[in-house]
């Protein structure tokens, strides 16, 4: 069953602009996850953030997670036409992985 | 990492017949993992298939729908029986290698049953 609760459900923005999408949860976890995936096609992993972790960066991600809010954020700077996908949040705990809802990114050129 | 083949990519099936989706991973694996993502939502754990044991499923798939086969540690199969249009989906099979809890996915199999 889903654990993660995405929002917005769609998002769009034009190039150049910053994208933020949420992430809500309900259990403890292990760590959270986010993929994305174009056009209804295979999942591609973006970036892993432990439980101990509150902030980590990847190239134009950043993620950030408040486990006393149960909650993490995706944001992807400088957006391009190239991102535009749906992107899901997974949290991960003891061996047993949920994704959210997602969120469909437009970036329109 | 992994790099994992599946196929077919795509394919209409008629009401009452059987698809059966392969999944070939280009490492060992432990775990394989079975997904089905419906129109619009997110994905949903079918499955989860270990190499010389009975697959275990989740709650609302059970194997007569869904049998599964995992013959060794680089291949799995899942077949989607007794089709019908409720059974349009996208299905995905994954992988996690050794303990570091990210997955890989195929490019997934979009079946439409008429």
């Amino acid at each position: 069953s889903q654990q993660g609760e995405e929002d917005p459900q769609a998002l769009s923005i034009q190039e150049g602009e910053n994208a933020t999408m949420n992430c809500s949860y309900k259990t403890s976890i292990n760590n959270l996850q986010w993929y994305r995936q174009n056009s209804g096609r295979g999942l591609v992993h973006l970036i892993l953030i432990r439980s101990n972790e509150r902030e980590k960066h990847s190239g134009r991600l950043r993620v950030t997670l408040d486990t006393s809010k149960k909650s993490s954020s995706l944001l992807i700077t400088a957006s391009r036409a190239a991102d535009t996908a749906s992107y899901f949040c997974a949290t991960y705990n003891n061996n047993d992985m949920r994704f959210g809802a997602g969120t469909r990114l437009t970036v329109k050129p | 990492s992994a790099v994992i083949s599946q196929k077919p990519s795509r394919d209409i099936c008629q009401r009452g017949t059987s698809l059966t989706i392969q999944c070939q991973v280009d490492s060992q694996v432990t775990m394989m993992f079975w997904y089905r993502q419906q129109p619009g939502q997110s994905l949903t754990l079918i499955a989860t298939a270990n190499q010389g044991s009975e697959a275990t499923y989740e709650s609302g798939f059970v194997i007569d729908k869904f049998p599964i086969s995992r013959p060794n540690l680089t291949f799995s199969t899942l077949t989607v029986s007794n089709m019908s249009p409720e059974d349009s989906s996208i299905y995905l099979c994954s992988v996690e290698t050794g303990h570091n809890e990210k997955l890989f996915f195929g490019s997934g199999t979009q079946l439409s049953v008429l």
